[in-house]
């Protein structure tokens, strides 16, 4: 268990809908970062948020977003889904600080599916 | 886009047998990370190294990093039924904080 967790386990929506996907770090990790993987590939990197600001953001559009909460409690939004986004979405929490990054440590993920 | 290729793509093995997984980058690191995914569901990591360090143990893992070549291996000695998983490679490249590329996995089977 790393303490990571993310809700709901599946979710099925249909194109052009919204959805929200949550996530609960380890308590005192002021990172998290979010990963999408599609079937059969490795995860590619969404965007990262540390101290509740956004700290980097990798190829994916802007109705991509996210939102990170003092308690350590993070938000992946998507919106204007698409048949491609179809897939694992997992989050992942870890410390960053003076003393150098730290492993991430992942939730088990939310397998999101458009129809 | 990913930066690691792992190698082989797939691979089985009878259990009490060792695995050995390649996986290069293209681009220089902070450090490279190991991890296991068993069933499509959390990433379980399994050892970082730093871009400072060539090898690695932790209990029947092994991991070397060879940065000239940019490449590491992981080796899992007397393998058994439960290490069947997929295996990726990450690396940081420590830039805009810590964020990890993967590669695409290699699939371990390890017959009983």
């Amino acid at each position: 268990e790393t303490g990571v967790t993310q809700s709901p386990t599946h979710l099925i929506k249909t194109r052009g809908q919204q959805v929200t996907l949550r996530c609960s770090s380890q308590s005192g990790h002021n990172t998290v970062s979010w990963y999408q993987q599609a079937l059969g590939q490795g995860p590619q990197f969404i965007f990262q948020y540390y101290r509740e600001e956004e700290n980097g953001r990798g190829n994916f559009p802007p109705r991509f977003s996210g939102l990170q909460f003092p308690n350590y409690s993070s938000e992946l939004n998507v919106n204007a889904l698409e048949l491609d986004d179809s897939a694992l979405y997992l989050c992942a929490s870890s410390w960053d600080g003076a003393g150098g990054r730290e492993t991430q440590y992942f939730g088990p993920g939310t397998r999101l599916l458009v129809l | 886009s990913q930066q690691g290729e792992e190698d082989p793509q797939a691979l089985s093995i009878q259990e009490g047998e060792n695995a050995t997984m390649n996986c290069s980058y293209k681009t220089s690191i902070n450090n490279l990370q190991w991890y296991r995914q068993n069933s499509g569901r959390g990433l379980v990591h399994l050892i970082l190294i730093r871009s400072n360090e060539r090898e690695k143990h932790s209990g029947r893992l092994r991991v070397t990093l060879d940065t000239s070549k940019k490449s590491s291996s992981l080796l899992i000695t007397a393998s058994r039924a439960a290490d069947t998983a997929s295996y990726f490679c990450a690396t940081d490249a420590g830039t805009s904080g810590s964020r990890l590329t993967f590669g695409e996995g290699t699939q371990l089977t390890v017959n009983p």
